[in-house]
């Protein structure tokens, strides 16, 4: 697609469900990124995608965080169990190593509320 | 470990200059970057540095020295619309990590 899709927009959740967000990254780039961003901060790197591989999974916080990318398009970031201090808007980016910068591309993120 | 640090925030008088200061620890260097994120929309690229020295774009510069672990983001002939946060970003070499500052509120006043 022209830009980076993110699903869904808003997401309100009760403490304890699963949540999966979703990143459509740009065609062709194959390297994809998830970040949080808690209310007033900045960025918070959680896991990053080269092709369907997870080099750093480092800043995943807990093993309720998930994420996998499949046919080095689509990613999903899986939340088990939400707790209320995952309420953040969760941004994902990608970007083209090929040629370029390789400077990243962002969605518009999920907002995510945890009650 | 990495470590990266911005003022929390600036203010600065319309049609004046602005510089926006970053520094930052990293086990493997490849770039810094600047972005701009307005209030409840996503971070977009501004600027790119991975040799020393002045990159100049328009109204935005950034300035590099990897020695000194330091960059600077210059805002000239400030807008009402520059304000913003900008974003300091660096990344690694090997797997393209990129790891952000906290990020620096411009706020812009007539």
């Amino acid at each position: 697609g022209a830009g980076v899709s993110q699903s869904p927009s808003n997401k309100v959740t009760e403490k304890g469900k699963d949540v999966e967000l979703r990143c459509d990254p740009i065609s062709g780039h194959t390297a994809l990124y998830w970040y949080r961003q808690r209310l007033g901060q900045g960025l918070e790197f959680l896991i990053y995608f080269q092709g369907n591989s997870a080099p750093d999974k480092s800043g995943l916080p807990s093993d309720r965080f998930s994420a996998e990318r499949t046919g080095e398009s689509v990613s999903t970031l899986t939340i088990q169990r939400t707790q209320q201090e995952d309420s953040a808007v969760y941004l994902c980016a990608s970007s083209d190593r090929t040629s370029g910068l390789g400077e990243l591309f962002f969605g518009e993120g999920s907002r995510l509320t945890v009650l | 470990g990495q470590n990266i640090d911005q003022p929390t925030e600036m203010t600065a008088t319309e049609g004046a200059i602005v510089q926006i200061n970053c520094t930052y620890q990293t086990s493997g260097f490849n770039g810094l970057f600047w972005y701009q994120q307005h209030a409840g929309e996503a971070p977009t690229f501004l600027s790119y540095n991975v040799l020393d020295g002045l990159e100049e774009k328009g109204r935005f510069s950034s300035f590099l020295s990897r020695s000194k672990g330091y960059s600077y983001l210059l805002l000239k002939e400030l807008q009402m619309k520059d304000s913003a946060s900008y974003l300091c970003a660096v990344r690694n070499t090997g797997g393209f990590k990129t790891i952000f500052g906290a990020g620096t509120r411009l706020f812009v006043k007539a």
